[in-house]
């Protein structure tokens, strides 16, 4: 099984920061990775497809990159409404199968 | 915009069945798209539970494979999750959300049921 690890768990920062959250595959996943937002008591949100592409109505404040095994969030400027816990997820390119990361809790500093 | 609402008990006992309901509005199931049950125990991550396609076709989490059977309803437009046996560990937040195809991401989701497993 294909394991998905994110660094770090928590982050702290400040509205204007530039951030990165990184996530790992246990082994090469090729692009088939996403990112999604999710804030208290709320649905996580897509953000990210494909390694890099941008859902439609996500800021483009948000960027994603990588393939194979690393990856990377990109928060080019925080926002207020950007703190919150964002999950890497894997998906299989042929079949509906999906394995998240642990997550990474962005807190403001 | 699919919408879409879970519902079922909000409290299990050990060693039950858990029985969930996703109603859907707004895009007929019949029509195509994957359906997917995900969840999350309080204060932890997601897991993926199940999908299934409109026709029937199914795919599961392997570690609660042999536990979980998902199914929908089409002249209802119902999506459904049986989990088996529980333990304290399936207590979670358990949302249903629908797939887009060319993505194959979670496009609408349910705003999520609290399911907790308790004598």
């Amino acid at each position: 099984d294909i394991q998905m690890t994110q660094s770090p768990s928590t982050l702290s920062a400040s509205v204007g920061d530039r951030v990165t959250i990184t996530c790992r595959a246990s082994q090469s996943i090729s692009s088939y990775l996403a990112w999604y937002q999710q804030k208290p008591g709320k649905a996580p949100r897509l953000l990210i497809y494909k390694a890099s592409s941008l859902e439609s109505g996500v800021p483009s404040r948000f960027s994603g990159s990588g393939s194979g095994t690393e990856f990377t969030l990109t928060i080019s400027s925080l926002q207020p409404d950007d703190f919150a816990t964002y999950y890497c997820q894997h998906y299989s390119s042929y079949s509906p199968m999906y394995t998240f990361g642990q997550g990474t809790k962005l807190e403001i500093k | 915009q699919v919408q879409l609402q879970e519902s079922g008990p909000g409290l299990v006992k050990p060693s039950e069945t858990l029985s969930l309901t996703c109603a859907v509005s707004g895009y007929s199931i019949s029509s195509g798209n994957y359906w997917a049950w995900i969840r999350q125990p309080p204060g932890k991550g997601l897991e993926w539970i199940a999908t299934i396609f409109h026709s029937g076709s199914t795919y599961f989490n392997p570690s609660l494979k042999s536990r979980v059977t998902i199914s929908v309803d089409t002249s209802n437009n119902l999506l459904s999750l049986k989990v088996t046996s529980v333990t304290a560990a399936d207590t979670a937040v358990y949302y249903c959300a629908a797939i887009v195809v060319h993505t194959l991401q979670f496009d609408s989701w349910g705003q999520g049921s609290l399911v907790t497993v308790s004598s």
